[in-house]
């Protein structure tokens, strides 16, 4: 199968201040990669697409400003939480298929935000 | 607007038990859908992709099934491991489309215990 790490693991940050976060497909290029948001004890919400070289498209409800999505290369997409607030604690997640075979979504292993 | 809904929410067996965990969707025009783990605190696996052609996907000893025309997914645990205690999470693109952007259910916490 296919292999989506993310960068860092865990972070904690202070309130105010901004957090980017790695997605990138090791063994393969993806296009397009998807972030999810995760709160406690809730399931898997989408924030936004994100499209190589071009502009993410984002969920209704996703502040566009706020969770800026650059996704330069073909295998690393990173999202950056702007002017973090507590509210914005949550397990970031991506994901990725591998263009041409089936719509399998391979996940990475998040990213625990804690905002202090 | 696609809606996924699992029951139940949780499970508790004993070592060796087989067990069914229960996957509803709204939107049966779905393209595949697909089922996941994951443990606490970590990212998810993907276990089994089944396409709306097909009615079984196994792998070892998991099998799902899925059936378009009622909006519902089955997957099945044989002698079930404490090894297999985790959240099992279903999802589904948009119907109509194969795309990656998933809706999940609430997802259903199983525990295998000795």
């Amino acid at each position: 199968g296919a292999v989506v790490s993310q960068h860092p693991s865990w972070v904690i940050c202070k309130s105010g201040t901004s957090v980017k976060i790695e997605c990138r497909s090791l063994d393969f290029q993806a296009t397009t990669m998807f972030w999810y948001r995760q709160f406690p004890k809730q399931s898997l919400m989408l924030m936004a697409t994100s499209n190589e070289g071009s502009k993410a498209t984002y969920e209704q409800g996703v502040e566009k400003d706020k969770f800026l999505i650059n996704h330069a290369s073909l295998t690393l997409s990173t999202l950056t939480v702007t002017s973090a607030h507590p509210e914005d604690s949550s397990f970031y997640i991506c994901s990725a298929n591998i263009p041409g075979q089936s719509y399998e979504q391979y996940f990475g292993p998040g990213t625990r935000l804690t905002v202090t | 607007k696609q809606e996924v809904t699992q029951i139940p929410a949780a499970l508790s067996v004993p070592e060796g038990e087989n067990l069914v965990l229960n996957c509803s969707f709204t939107d049966s025009a779905i393209y595949n859908l697909q089922w996941f783990r994951q443990d606490p605190g970590k990212g998810l696996t993907s276990l089994l992709l089944i396409q709306s052609s097909q009615r079984e996907q196994t792998s070892g000893r998991l099998n799902a099934s899925l059936d378009k025309s009622s909006g519902r997914s089955t997957l099945y645990i044989a002698a079930s491991q404490p090894g297999d205690s985790a959240t099992y999470l279903c999802a589904v693109p948009p119907g109509g489309t194969s795309y990656g952007k998933l809706t999940f259910g609430q997802g259903t916490i199983l525990t295998v215990h000795p």
